[in-house]
C-alpha cells in the first residue's frame, strides 16, 4: 500500500546548526503532492510547506525541502535551527485526484541551547 | 481568518458510554476530516466527508460514526466507547479546488480519555 516513512522518532539538535528530517514514500497514486506540517506544543498542525513539482525546491520560514521524484523523497531542511522550531513534524502525501492524505508517524524536533 | 472550532476540548467517558465530538468550520471548505493521533502512529484518518448529508470510511472507521448534517459541521461518533478509543482527536477541514493540491486546516483537538 501507499506509504510514507519518518525514520527518526526524535532528533535533537543544537541551536545554530543545520537540521534534516528525513521522509521518503511509496505510492501508486500518479498525481500526488506533498507537505510538511508542523505541530507546536499544545496546538493543531498547521501546513509548514508544501510541494507538487519534481525538483523544484521549496521555501517557508526558513525552511525548505525538494521533491525527489527518482529517490521518493521529500526531506525537511533547515540551515540554522532556533528554539522556536522545536515540534512535531509530519510529512504527508496527498493524492490530488482523491483529495486523501497519508501521514507519517511524526518526527518530534527538539532544538537544545 | 480560517477556522476550525472543535468541542469539547478535554473529555471523559465511560466504557461502553456514548461520546459526541463536535467540530464547526467557518471556512466554507467542502471537505472535513477526523483524524486521531497517537504516538508512533501519526495521524490517522477516521472519517471524512466531501459535502452535507455525505460521509466515507477513512483507514481506520471501526469503531466510529460521523455525521455532516450541514457545510459547517462535522460530528465524530462513539456509540460504545473503549479504552483503545483513548486518543487526541483532531478535526480538519480542506480547501480543495480545482488545480490546488488542498491544505488541511485543523482544529484544536479533543482529548479523550476512555476509563
Amino acid at each position: 500500500g501507499d506509504s510514507v516513512t519518518q525514520t527518526e522518532g526524535l532528533v535533537t539538535v543544537t541551536e545554530g546548526l543545520p537540521v534534516k528530517l528525513n521522509c521518503t514514500y511509496q505510492t501508486t497514486y500518479l498525481t500526488i503532492a506533498f507537505f510538511w506540517y508542523v505541530q507546536y506544543l499544545n496546538e493543531a498542525p498547521q501546513v509548514l510547506l508544501k510541494s507538487s513539482t519534481d525538483n523544484k525546491r521549496t521555501e517557508h520560514q526558513g525552511f525548505h525541502a525538494t521533491l525527489h521524484k527518482s529517490s521518493s523523497s521529500f526531506h525537511l531542511q533547515k540551515s540554522s535551527a532556533q528554539l522556536s522550531d522545536s515540534a512535531l513534524y509530519y510529512c504527508a502525501l496527498l493524492n490530488t485526484g482523491n483529495y486523501k492524505y497519508v501521514f507519517g508517524a511524526g518526527t518530534r524536533l527538539k532544538v537544545i541551547a | 481568518e480560517a477556522a476550525v472550532t472543535q468541542s469539547p476540548r478535554n473529555k471523559v467517558a465511560v466504557t461502553g458510554g456514548k461520546v459526541t465530538l463536535s467540530c464547526n468550520q467557518t471556512n466554507n471548505h467542502n471537505n472535513m476530516y477526523w483524524y486521531r493521533q497517537d504516538t508512533g502512529h501519526g495521524l490517522r484518518l477516521i472519517h471524512y466527508s466531501y459535502g452535507a448529508g455525505s460521509t466515507e470510511k477513512g483507514d481506520i472507521p471501526d469503531g466510529y460514526k460521523a455525521s455532516r448534517p450541514s457545510q459547517e459541521n462535522f460530528s465524530l461518533i462513539l456509540e460504545l466507547a473503549t479504552p483503545s478509543q483513548t486518543s487526541v482527536y483532531f478535526c480538519a477541514s480542506g480547501d480543495a479546488g480545482q488545480g490546488r493540491a488542498e491544505t488541511l486546516y485543523f482544529g484544536s483537538g479533543t482529548r479523550l480519555t476512555v476509563l
